[in-house]
């Protein structure tokens, strides 16, 4: 069964500079499909960027980027460059290819506090 | 484009009665999916309809618990006799297909709380 692990709870960071969240995942697939999305104060939650399992090239978005290790099982958001407004809760996803019916598993959460 | 529009944001129930949550999803898409989040579970998948069909309803609590989508632009999920434990931010989410490649993309979710 496909399971998702983040193990920091929260971080703290200073604005302006660069945050790494960690996610890791299992999986029996070997085509799956990983996201990260972000949950603000408000209680939405927005998709981020994602990441193909068959491609090699890290995926990036604006000031958020990917660090995927395959045989490592990991995939990692990086956000540069931080801002305030950066201040959220952090979910890593996954969605396995083979499965009977495409759910999507989240992780626990990272939460992440941007201070001036 | 609207977004996945969830109503109501916010419902106090008394223990015992009815909750009906309701979701519209993004025009055009085809799969709805609901979730339940909680501090001590997270986000748990309940149920999602493909072209307003039932596929997976795994999720779901057996009892109280049931969801419908009577057509393309709208979904509800009820939740009948509610006790406490049944608290929780309800998301709905939406995506083109069900394809695993889609994406979701999900509403601001609706809290309930039951007393």
């Amino acid at each position: 069964a496909q399971k998702v692990t983040q193990t920091q709870t929260s971080i703290s960071v200073m604005e302006k500079t660069t945050v790494t969240m960690d996610c890791v995942y299992e999986t029996q697939d070997s085509s799956y499909f990983l996201f990260w999305y972000k949950q603000t104060a408000s209680g939405e939650i927005v998709f981020l960027i994602r990441q193909d399992s068959y491609k090699k090239e890290n995926a990036t978005v604006g000031h958020y980027s990917l660090n995927f290790q395959k045989p490592k099982s990991s995939i990692g958001l990086i956000i540069t460059a931080t801002q305030i407004e950066d201040s959220a809760v952090y979910f890593c996803a996954m969605r396995e290819e083979d499965s009977s019916f495409s759910k999507l598993v989240f992780g626990q959460g990272t939460s992440l506090s941007v201070v001036p | 484009n609207a977004g996945v529009i969830q109503t109501p944001r916010h419902k106090v129930t008394g223990k015992g009665q009815e909750a009906t949550l309701w979701c519209e999803p993004i025009s055009g898409h085809s799969a709805v999916f609901w979730y339940r989040q909680t501090i001590v579970q997270g986000l748990e998948f309940l149920t999602y309809f493909r072209n307003q069909a039932p596929i997976d309803d795994s999720g779901m609590p057996k009892e109280r618990f049931s969801a419908q989508m009577p057509n393309q632009s709208h979904s509800t999920l009820k939740i009948q006799s509610t006790q406490p434990q049944d608290s929780a931010v309800y998301l709905c989410a939406s995506s083109f297909s069900d394809r695993v490649g889609n994406t979701l993309y999900f509403g601001e979710g609706s809290r309930l709380i039951v007393v």
